[in-house]
């Protein structure tokens, strides 16, 4: 089955810069990954998902990046604020409808 | 849409009791999830279910543990009797196959044993 991990546990950002979230995936037959944001006391929340056939997508102020040669995906998110303090998952199918779920990585963003 | 809704939001309970967790999926969907969210652990799924039909509960750790889809719109996760250990948030989403599979959750059940 699929397995999913983060480069980093913990990530810390001035207001302002760039953030960039990191995952890495086992299999490379997976074909559709989603990002998710949690903040504290809440479900996580879709941020961006994005296929197989493709090696970017963009949202708002956020862009996923996906590296199917070296299996790993990215989070960009622009201008970060405050609001953006959250802990980040990213998923990958395992069978079926049946997703799993990375680590995570907690966000702080610094004033 | 109200999106999926989880009830007790917060529920504490000795050990040995009964706890049921409540979940109404978003309306129309036909996958339902119940996940199983520890610091140790992170995200688990514990069991799936396709137009109320259990498809995998291989993640549903112990007898203890059932869930229940009487129909489209009501699932429970039922723990008996409960350990301190089964102590988590508890989520449940759902998702439609045919839109990207993307999986929405509700707020989840943070559920304590003492």
């Amino acid at each position: 089955g699929e397995s999913v991990g983060l480069h980093l546990p913990t990530l810390s950002v001035q207001e302002g810069d760039n953030s960039i979230i990191n995952c890495a995936y086992s299999n490379s037959a997976s074909d559709y990954f989603i990002w998710y944001k949690q903040e504290s006391g809440k479900g996580p929340q879709f941020i961006i998902d994005i296929r197989s056939n493709m090696d970017k997508r963009q949202g708002q102020r956020v862009t996923v990046l996906l590296n199917k040669t070296v299996k790993h995906l990215s989070l960009q998110i622009a201008a970060t604020q405050p609001g953006d303090s959250a802990v980040y998952f990213c998923a990958a199918p395992n069978y079926g409808q049946n997703f799993v779920f990375g680590p995570g990585t907690r966000l702080s963003v610094l004033p | 849409d109200a999106g999926v809704i989880q009830s007790p939001r917060h529920e504490v309970t000795e050990m040995g009791q009964e706890v049921t967790l409540r979940c109404k999926p978003i309306s129309g969907h036909d996958y339902l999830f119940w996940y199983r969210q520890t610091m140790m652990r992170g995200l688990e799924l514990l069991i799936y279910f396709n137009n109320n039909v259990p498809i995998d509960d291989s993640g549903m750790p112990e007898d203890r543990f059932s869930a229940k889809m009487p129909n489209a719109s009501f699932s429970t996760l039922k723990i008996q009797p409960s350990e301190p250990r089964d102590s988590a948030v508890y989520f449940c989403a759902s998702s439609l196959a045919d839109v990207g599979n993307t999986i929405y959750f509700g707020e989840g059940s943070w559920l304590t044993v003492v």
